[in-house]
């Protein structure tokens, strides 16, 4: 597609149950990155992918979270047990390591998470 | 690892006053440099970037910003700000080693009109 492509745009979940956020990244982007938003936050990383190498899960703040890459393309970040702390926007980027924009990250529009 | 500070967490000016948005990030390698804008109830999106060439960048909306490799900086600068200005500021640097790149924790900048 034309640009970063997540869903769902807005989610509703209970404490303790588990979702899953998609990210299709821009075609041909080798790079995909999720950030986490709280209100009136910065960006909080939390997971970077690029090509065939181990994911930089550095940034991942509990191991209730995780992601993976199938393809080196779509992305899925699932929290499990949602607790209302994890509330917030997650967004999803990608971008091309190689080529004249390089590096440039291009960002989708966020999932808006409300655990309640 | 690299880091990036943003020095400014909160910047409040009138209409047609100058702006100076300070970035100095830390790593010694070669970088490519970004600062991207997240306006009101929008997504993040590329202000300005620096690849290589004239270390002064222009971007959109009368951005500007300068890379001062000896003080590894990359302010941004607007020399007279519009109250639609008002957003969240992000600086951002690529190790370009290893591709991956990181983001400082935001200005926002608030314009009285």
């Amino acid at each position: 597609g034309a640009g970063v492509s997540q869903s769902p745009s807005n989610k509703v979940t209970e404490k303790g149950k588990d979702v899953e956020l998609r990210c299709d990244p821009i075609s041909g982007h080798t790079a995909l990155y999720w950030y986490r938003q709280s209100l009136g936050q910065g960006l909080e990383f939390l997971i970077y992918f690029q090509g065939n190498s181990a994911p930089d899960k550095s940034g991942l703040p509990s191991d209730r979270f995780s992601a993976e890459r199938t393809g080196g393309s779509v992305s899925t970040l699932t929290i499990q047990r949602t607790q209302q702390e994890d509330s917030a926007v997650y967004l999803c980027a990608s971008s091309r390591i190689q080529g004249p924009s390089g590096n440039t990250i291009y960002f989708g529009e966020g999932s808006w998470l409300t655990v309640v | 690892a690299q880091s990036v500070s943003q020095h400014n967490h909160h910047v409040i000016l009138s209409e047609a006053a100058s702006l100076e948005l300070g970035c100095n990030y830390s790593y010694g390698g070669t970088v490519n440099l970004f600062w991207y804008v997240q306006y009101p109830g929008q997504h993040l999106q590329l202000l300005l970037k620096y690849f290589s060439g004239d270390p002064l960048v222009k971007g959109i909306k009368g951005f500007e910003a300068e890379f001062i490799k000896s003080k590894f900086s990359f302010n941004l600068r607007k020399p007279s700000v519009q109250w639609s200005d008002t957003a969240e500021y992000f600086c951002a640097v690529n190790d370009t080693n290893a591709g991956k790149s990181t983001f400082g924790d935001g200005t926002t900048l608030t314009v009285k009109p």
